[in-house]
C-alpha cells in the first residue's frame, strides 16, 4: 500500500532563518507531488506542484521554493523564513493518470512556527 | 477561476444530529467534487468524492450528491457521532495535469454528547 511521509511533525524557527521541510512517498511510481499550506483560520492554498522530477510548478509567488531530488521525494525550502510563513505545511500526492481528478492523499502535516 | 464555497462554521450538534454541511462551487468545464475531513492535529484524509453530474459520493455514513444545476455538492450525515467532530473541507479539480484541488475554507464540526 502506499504511504507518505512528512517530517518534522511541528517546527519553531526564528525569522530569518533557513527551512528545510521533505516529503517522501513509498507504494507508488511517478505520483504528482503536491504542498499546501493552511494559515490559522483559512483554507488551504496550494504552493507548488510538481508531475515528475525536476519539474515544479508555483502556483504563488513567495519566499517558499520546492525541489523533487527523486522521484518520490519533494523538500519544501525556504532562505529566510518570514512571520508570515508561519501556518500548517501539507505535503501531497495522486496517481497521474489520463484527465487526472484522481484524488489526493495528504501527509500527516508539519506546523511551523516563525518567531 | 475556480471557487469553492462552504458555509462557515462552527456547526455544534448534539451526538445523532442530521447534519448538513453546504458547498457551493464556480468552475469552468466539468471538475470533480470531493469533500476531505482534518481531524485534529492531522493531516486531511479523502471522504468521498463524485466526478460527474447527479453521482453520490458516500462513505462511512456521509452523502453528497454532485448538483450540476445547483452547482452544489453538499455533505449530509443522517446521525452523527463524537467522533466526527473534525474541519470538513469541500474541493473541486479541474481535469488537468495534475489534480490541483481549489479548498473551500473548511468547516468545523463539533459534536456533543
Amino acid at each position: 500500500s502506499q504511504t507518505i511521509h512528512q517530517w518534522p511533525a511541528t517546527l519553531v524557527q526564528p525569522v530569518g532563518s533557513p527551512l528545510s521541510l521533505e516529503c517522501t512517498v513509498e507504494g507508488t511510481s511517478n505520483p504528482n507531488l503536491y504542498w499546501y499550506r493552511q494559515a490559522a483560520g483559512r483554507g488551504l492554498q496550494l504552493l507548488f506542484y510538481s508531475v515528475g522530477i525536476g519539474q515544479i510548478s508555483s502556483e504563488v509567488p513567495q519566499n517558499l521554493s520546492a525541489s523533487r531530488p527523486q522521484d518520490r521525494q519533494f523538500i519544501l525550502s525556504s532562505k529566510k523564513l518570514l512571520l508570515s510563513d508561519s501556518g500548517f505545511y501539507l505535503c501531497a500526492w495522486s496517481d497521474r493518470v489520463p484527465g487526472d481528478n484522481s484524488p489526493l492523499h495528504f501527509g500527516n502535516g508539519t506546523r511551523l512556527t516563525v518567531t | 477561476g475556480n471557487s469553492v464555497t462552504q458555509m462557515e462554521g462552527p456547526v455544534t450538534l448534539s451526538e445523532e444530529a442530521f447534519l448538513t454541511i453546504n458547498c457551493t462551487y464556480t468552475a469552468t468545464g466539468y471538475p470533480s467534487l470531493f469533500w476531505y475531513v482534518q481531524y485534529p492535529g492531522e493531516g486531511l484524509q479523502l471522504l468521498l468524492k463524485a466526478t460527474k453530474a447527479d453521482d453520490k459520493g458516500s462513505n462511512k455514513g456521509f452523502e453528497a450528491t454532485y448538483r450540476k444545476e445547483t452547482t452544489s455538492f453538499h455533505l449530509e450525515k443522517g446521525s452523527v457521532q463524537v467522533s466526527d467532530s473534525a474541519v470538513y473541507f469541500c474541493a473541486l479539480s479541474d481535469t488537468g495535469t495534475a489534480s490541483k484541488l481549489t479548498f473551500g475554507t473548511g468547516t468545523r464540526l463539533q459534536v456533543t454528547l
